[in-house]
């Protein structure tokens, strides 16, 4: 069966530091995809990232950055120079294969991220 | 423009009662789902339907009922209501383009809260 560790409940940070969100993963397939998702307080889930198995290249977007490694089944997730607006709580999910067409997310509990001021 | 819409977004309802939570999107996609967040932020998966027909059925009680009535909708009906039955619920949709890698979609979220 899949499953997606989040170790960290919760983290709190001062605003400008870097702060990294760690994700295990569980699988037997060869072919997977790893998502990040971010829900604000406000509630809804926002899409961040999509890395499929075969990729490790590690991907930046401004301030966020991802590194995936296949040998230790982890897609951490790196903010540099934090700013309260990424507080949030932050969720890896593992995808899988579902029969008829569809996909399965499988999520982590998620790590709550608090930057303050 | 609303990619995803669920109506309404809080629903407040007494143990026993029956309700429903309606999902629509504009995206074109052909797979839906429901997911649940119960109060520790823990996001599970209930059912997906792909092009109206059923194709994930997780462990969830019989009184949860789904109904597809086009690729656009994907509704959720709750027959007698419970106190653990109190969450948010999420709708979301994927297209089909690259199978599992692509993302899904979702809407704001149902707040269900049963007295």
């Amino acid at each position: 069966a899949q499953k997606v560790t989040q170790a960290q409940t919760e983290i709190s940070v001062v605003e400008k530091e870097d702060v990294t969100l760690d994700c295990v993963y569980e699988t037997r397939d060869t072919t997977y995809y790893l998502f990040w998702y971010k829900q604000p307080p406000s509630g809804e889930l926002v899409f961040l990232i999509r890395r499929n198995s075969f990729d490790e290249q590690n991907e930046i977007s401004g301030r966020y950055s991802w590194n995936f490694q296949k040998s230790t089944s982890s897609f951490n997730f790196t903010i540099t120079a934090s700013q309260v607006v990424d507080s949030a709580v932050y969720f890896c999910a593992l995808s899988e294969l579902i029969t008829g067409g569809g996909n399965k997310l499988t999520f982590g509990t998620g790590t709550q991220l608090k930057v303050e001021l | 423009d609303t990619a995803v819409s669920q109506t309404p977004k809080y629903l407040v309802t007494q143990m026993g009662n029956d309700k429903s939570i309606k999902c629509e999107q504009n995206l074109g996609h052909d797979t839906m789902y429901w997911y649940k967040q119960d109060s520790k932020k823990f996001l599970k998966i209930m059912f997906s339907y792909n092009n109206k027909e059923l194709i994930i059925n997780e462990t969830v009680p019989n009184r949860f009922s789904p109904k597809s009535p086009d690729k656009a909708h994907l509704n959720l009906h709750i027959n007698s209501l419970e106190l653990g039955d109190s969450a948010v619920y999420f709708c979301a949709s994927k297209g089909r383009g690259q199978g599992i890698g692509n993302e899904q979609f979702f809407g704001p979220g149902t707040r269900l809260t049963v007295l």
